[in-house]
């Protein structure tokens, strides 16, 4: 167990709705950095919070927009959906000042129909 | 542009040694670390590399070599609960951790 923790679980939303995702950073972590992952592919990086602003975003279109809170926890929120957004979105939380290990959520496995 | 490449699957008997490689291009470089994740799992946290050399954790030994961009993932006295999917992931100079594709590493009893 990593400490972070994303809901929900699964999701079925249907194309053009939107969606938020939740995740609880590990205690006294500063850092979240969410990824989207397809089936058979590696973590791709969409953006990273640190103390409460954005500081760093992958390739991925403004209709993913995420949010830090003052807790560190922190949520994912995704616009006008698109089918090929179908994925397993993934939560980390580091420590920061340095992220040498990334303790990941179980992430939350959305289907897009 | 970043890129990480490495094999996109690996077949190995219980109990034999296999080496996963990774070579890498990044916007700047701090470390490369790997990651272990079983299909429907998260990904967990295996070991981190900065400097050129061995880094050993028990069974697990990763390599780098800053100088030729590459690093190895080698596992010794494979199990059959070591089938899962390694990924390489380079920690770059904006202080993110971008991934590779994965290797889906294979074990024959």
């Amino acid at each position: 167990e990593t400490g972070v923790t994303q809901s929900p679980t699964h999701l079925i939303k249907t194309r053009g709705q939107q969606v938020t995702l939740r995740c609880s950073s590990q205690s006294g972590h500063n850092t979240v950095s969410w990824y989207q992952q397809a089936l058979g592919q590696g973590p791709q990086f969409i953006f990273q919070y640190y103390r409460e602003e954005e500081n760093g975003r992958g390739n991925f279109p403004p209709r993913f927009s995420g949010l830090q809170f003052p807790n560190y926890s922190s949520e994912l929120n995704v616009n006008a959906l698109e089918l090929d957004d179908s994925a397993l979105y993934l939560c980390a939380s580091t420590p920061g000042g340095g992220n040498t290990e990334a303790f990941f959520g179980q992430g939350t496995r959305l289907t897009v129909v | 542009g970043q890129s990480l490449e490495q094999p996109s699957e690996v077949t190995a008997v219980e109990g034999a040694i296999v080496q996963i490689n990774c070579t890498y291009q990044t916007s700047g470089f701090y470390g490369l670390s790997w990651y272990q994740q079983h299909d429907g799992g998260a990904p967990t946290f295996l070991s981190y590399n900065a400097l050129d050399g061995l880094e050993e954790t028990g069974r697990f030994s990763s390599f780098l070599s800053r100088s030729d961009s590459y690093g190895y993932l080698l596992l010794q006295e494979l199990q059959m609960k070591d089938s899962a999917s390694y990924f390489c992931a380079v920690r770059n100079r904006d202080d993110k951790i971008i991934f590779g594709k994965g290797t889906r590493l294979h074990i024959l009893p």
